[in-house]
């Protein structure tokens, strides 16, 4: 069975420019997630979505946003790219609930 | 206030020694999940295991348990026979089921380091 998958893998832009990472959840699983990892630290929560209804937003500003499509596959996009905004990008899939979540490889994206 | 608490930022340890890795965890939410996650530099974030709690039985999966102990609010992963490949950042989680949005909550992260 695939695993969570995203695209690219990296990814190098420019400040001030927009962009958009995908992600393709576990088959079966309708929660997706995505969240930011900067070196050295802890994923930090960004999005959930549930159903292609967005049920929780972490402490990111308006720049960051993302959607969920029919097929439960996901978006996210970040605009007027900052340096800051440089880190690994995760998404996250699961069934719903209090359950396992899994992981895909990140987009490493890096603001130049 | 720190959900998640690792305090060992790094552990050097022999090959085919069991390891323990220490979690502490801070919740009012009488309904959580307790995750490990293993990150290796490629980046990837793999799921180990998984604790609910209201699971009365500690987890087990193949080389790796958690050590869940309520009463402590403590979540230790341990792994048997430790082998090079397990060199590798360990990430403690928790999802509390009163979040409507499912957000897992990360701890710092603890570096293991496996010696030849």
């Amino acid at each position: 069975d695939a695993g969570v998958t995203q695209s690219p893998t990296h990814l190098i832009k420019t400040r001030g420019q927009q962009v958009t990472l995908r992600c393709s959840p576990i088959s079966g699983h309708k929660s997706v997630s995505w969240y930011q990892q900067v070196l050295g630290q802890g994923p930090q929560f960004i999005f959930q979505y549930y159903e292609k209804e967005e049920r929780g937003r972490g402490n990111f500003p308006d720049r960051f946003s993302a959607r969920q499509f029919p097929n439960y596959s996901s978006e996210l996009n970040v605009n007027a790219l900052l340096l800051g905004d440089s880190a690994l990008y995760l998404c996250a899939s699961s069934p719903r609930g209090n359950t396992e979540a899994f992981f895909g490889q990140g987009t490493r994206l890096t603001v130049v | 206030a720190q959900k998640i608490t690792q305090t060992q930022p790094g552990m050097f340890v022999q090959e085919k020694e069991a390891v323990t890795l220490d979690c502490t965890y801070d919740t009012s939410d009488q309904s959580y999940g307790l995750f490990w996650y293993k990150q290796p530099s490629s980046g990837e974030m793999i799921f180990l295991i998984y604790q609910g709690s209201y699971d009365e039985q500690n987890a087990t999966e193949g080389r790796y348990s958690l050590n869940f102990q309520k009463a402590r609010k403590s979540a230790n992963l341990v792994i048997s026979a430790s082998q090079l490949g397990d060199s590798a950042m360990y990430f403690c989680a928790m999802r509390e089921a009163m979040n409507r949005d499912d957000k897992i909550i990360f701890g710092k992260g603890t570096r293991l380091h496996i010696l030849p």
